[in-house]
């Protein structure tokens, strides 16, 4: 089973309007952290936003907010007020503490275009 | 921004050849870890390291072989490289501190002919 599902490879948004990318998880460990990080078109991966599985509220980074709702096991990022500069893939990942430290899981991507 | 290069940030070369991809950081960062990303599968797991001298194998460490010697410098070796290596290939560090978070290398792309 896929630990992370990003189910939208492309979406499309105006600028200055809000976009909801989403991504379900799959764990059975009471322990993780979930992350998003923007790639834009020059390659670099950035961190964007970060929720722990115990935090109560959910996370904020300016325009950026983590819809996390543990029960559905969804991380839906929101970008409010896009950007031009918002252009990029975005992927949603997981961590899981092992043995040997802390792994982490990749979703496939989400690419999203930011339309003036 | 956390100290990670990577080299080299290009190379081509042909099938069968050796070819060995440095990770170095200046974070003194416990962990470090190989990714390959491709079109349509994200970024995957090669191998990883937890220390010196201590690595373990991700899903797809199949023709490849890692080695951590010291703990700034993390290296990514394809003993006979093939086509389907060719790729973008991401180094990445993390402590288990705080967020934990994964701090990214600017990658390397390499093209298997």
């Amino acid at each position: 089973a896929q630990k992370i599902t990003q189910t939208q490879p492309g979406m499309f948004v105006q600028e200055k309007e809000a976009v909801t990318l989403d991504c379900t998880y799959d764990t059975s460990d009471p322990s993780y952290g979930l992350f998003w990080y923007k790639q834009p078109s020059s390659g670099e991966m950035i961190f964007l936003i970060y929720q722990g599985s115990y935090d109560q509220q959910n996370a904020t980074e300016g325009r950026y907010s983590l819809n996390f709702q543990k029960a559905r096991k969804s991380a839906n990022l929101v970008i409010s007020a896009s950007q031009l500069g918002d252009s990029a893939m975005y992927f949603c990942a997981m961590r899981e503490e092992s043995r040997t430290g802390n792994q982490f899981y990749f979703g496939t991507g989400t690419s999203l275009t930011v339309i003036p | 921004d956390a100290g990670i290069t990577q080299s080299p940030r290009h190379k081509v070369t042909e099938t069968g050849t050796p070819v060995t991809l440095r990770c170095h950081q200046t974070e003194n960062h416990r962990y470090m870890y190989w990714y390959r990303q491709d079109p349509g599968h994200g970024l995957r797991l090669i191998h990883y390291s937890y220390g010196v001298k201590d690595t373990d194998k991700g899903e797809v460490s199949d023709g490849y072989s890692v080695s951590r010697s010291k703990t700034e410098d993390f290296l990514l070796t394809l003993e006979s490289a093939t086509s389907s290596q060719t790729s973008v290939y991401f180094c990445a560090i993390s402590e288990q501190e705080n967020t934990g978070e994964l701090f990214f290398g600017e990658g390397s792309r390499l093209t298997v002919l």
